[in-house]
């Protein structure tokens, strides 16, 4: 059983647009972070949230964690081709010594 | 620096040999993890080291599979007797603070195993 969800599991977008990324659990957690990966790389770390309700930018995505630290959503704005990767979230349990990582998401932008 | 490296990146072995993998982390960096990640799937924890100290295992981590870090540098992860169930990308990661709230892992760019 999985700690993290994410959906959509897939998804396939014309550049420009908009798409909104979901990372739903039971759990709380003590710190989320998003990380983006490349075929045949390993992730990359975009972004760590680790109070309720925080709101974080990078550029064209938006980060928010949930109030009940639960959940958090990936936001991009007019999406690009190099925007393109497998994007998956991550969180940490109190103060236990790893983090957990949901199932991924994996995008496309066409051109 | 030169970041997280992983040797080999691909490694095709037969059913029942058995395989290495080393992994260099970021030099200041006291944490080092192991992942494995399978198509389609997120990365699942291994173990982890603190310094030269193993202090979690999970229990994915089989008796066939055993990791080192002797001097609290570099790790090697073995496989014993590989099966066509370790057909995986296995994924070193380090940190400074281990899961500390602000600081997040960095990867190397993973050991892609095929038994066959």
């Amino acid at each position: 059983t999985q700690l993290l969800e994410q959906s959509p599991q897939f998804l396939s977008i014309q550049e420009g647009e908009n798409l909104t990324v979901y990372c739903n659990s039971s759990s709380v957690f003590s710190s989320l972070q998003w990380y983006r990966q490349e075929p045949g790389e390993g992730p990359v770390l975009l972004v760590t949230v680790v109070t309720g309700g925080e709101v974080k930018k990078l550029k064209r995505l938006t980060f928010q964690f949930g109030d009940a630290r639960k959940d958090s959503s990936l936001h991009i704005t007019a999406a690009q081709p190099g925007d393109t990767g497998l994007y998956l979230c991550a969180g940490a349990i109190g103060t236990g010594n790893q983090f957990y990582f949901g199932t991924g998401t994996s995008l496309t932008v066409i051109p | 620096d030169t970041g997280v490296s992983q040797n080999p990146r691909h490694k095709i072995t037969k059913r029942g040999q058995n395989v290495t993998f080393r992994c260099d982390p970021i030099s200041e960096h006291n944490r080092l993890y192991w992942y494995r990640q399978t198509l389609g799937q997120g990365p699942e924890f291994l173990t982890y080291f603190q310094n030269e100290a193993q202090l979690e295992k999970s229990r994915l981590l089989s008796d066939r599979f055993s990791a080192e870090r002797p001097k609290g540098s570099f790790s090697t992860l073995e496989i014993q007797r590989t099966e066509q169930g370790d057909s995986a990308m296995y994924l070193c990661a380090s940190s400074p603070f281990g899961v500390h709230k602000n600081y997040g892992y960095t990867f190397g760019s993973g050991t892609r195993l095929t038994v066959v």
